[in-house]
């Protein structure tokens, strides 16, 4: 069973437009959901991340929302630029597991963005 | 944002050799760290769970005795590919619970 499911595949938007990724999660037991960006070549990188107890946090052009009732949450970027090209990745697991086999984070399977100049 | 390494950044090996891979977290302790393998332009599939001080947890599906892990302190985890093969050419990138995870930069293995 796919724990955590992320739409679109792909995307493409100009330049200055606002390129919204989506993801589902299974397990209400998660309780942190970050979100990374991952350039050719290189490992993925932190981007921002989200507690279930608050509905919207931003960070610079970066901002997440959250709904928790529908186990869903969605990561935004304003004033797209051609830097932000880039594959994006959603993540859900709980950041502290009393359990070992808890402790790993489960990932979408990527979102390849390309903003267009 | 916490850092960690990892070596070499690309290997190329003979089919039949071993290649090991270095993933350390340099200014925080880990207990925890994972080893993913990433096919091109695809996800990230988790291979095993590092935890210091006892076994490794493989993913199912995972050969244990083909992905040699330790985790002999909380700053390091290695994985060795043993007896290497052509289709084990990938990107395996390392990464530690802080939380939330933080990526190593990824090693390109080639097997020739």
């Amino acid at each position: 069973q796919q724990q955590v499911k992320q739409s679109p595949q792909s995307l493409i938007v100009q330049k200055g437009g606002i390129p919204i990724i989506n993801c589902a999660y299974e397990n209400t037991a998660f309780d942190y959901f970050p979100w990374y960006q991952q350039f050719p070549g290189k490992g993925p990188a932190l981007l921002i991340a989200i507690r279930p107890d608050v509905s919207e946090k931003k960070e610079g052009r970066f901002t997440i929302s959250f709904n928790k009732s529908a186990k869903q949450f969605s990561l935004h970027i304003m004033d797209s630029q051609p830097g932000d090209s880039a594959t994006y990745f959603c993540a859900a697991g709980q950041a502290y597991a009393r359990r070992k086999d808890f402790n790993k984070f489960y990932f979408g399977s990527g979102t390849k963005l390309n903003v267009k100049p | 944002g916490a850092v960690v390494s990892q070596h070499p950044s690309r290997v190329i090996c003979k089919s039949g050799t071993s290649v090991k891979i270095e993933c350390r977290s340099l200014d925080f302790q880990a207990t925890t760290m994972f080893w993913y393998r990433q096919f091109p332009k695809q996800s990230l599939m988790l291979m095993a769970t590092s935890n210091e001080g006892s076994k490794a947890t493989y993913e199912q599906g995972v050969e244990k005795d083909k992905f040699l892990i330790n985790h002999a302190s909380l700053t390091l985890s290695t994985l060795t590919v043993t007896s290497a093969h052509p289709e084990d050419s990938s990107f395996y990138i390392c990464s530690a619970k802080r939380p939330p995870q933080y990526f190593g930069p990824g090693t390109r293995l080639l097997v020739l």
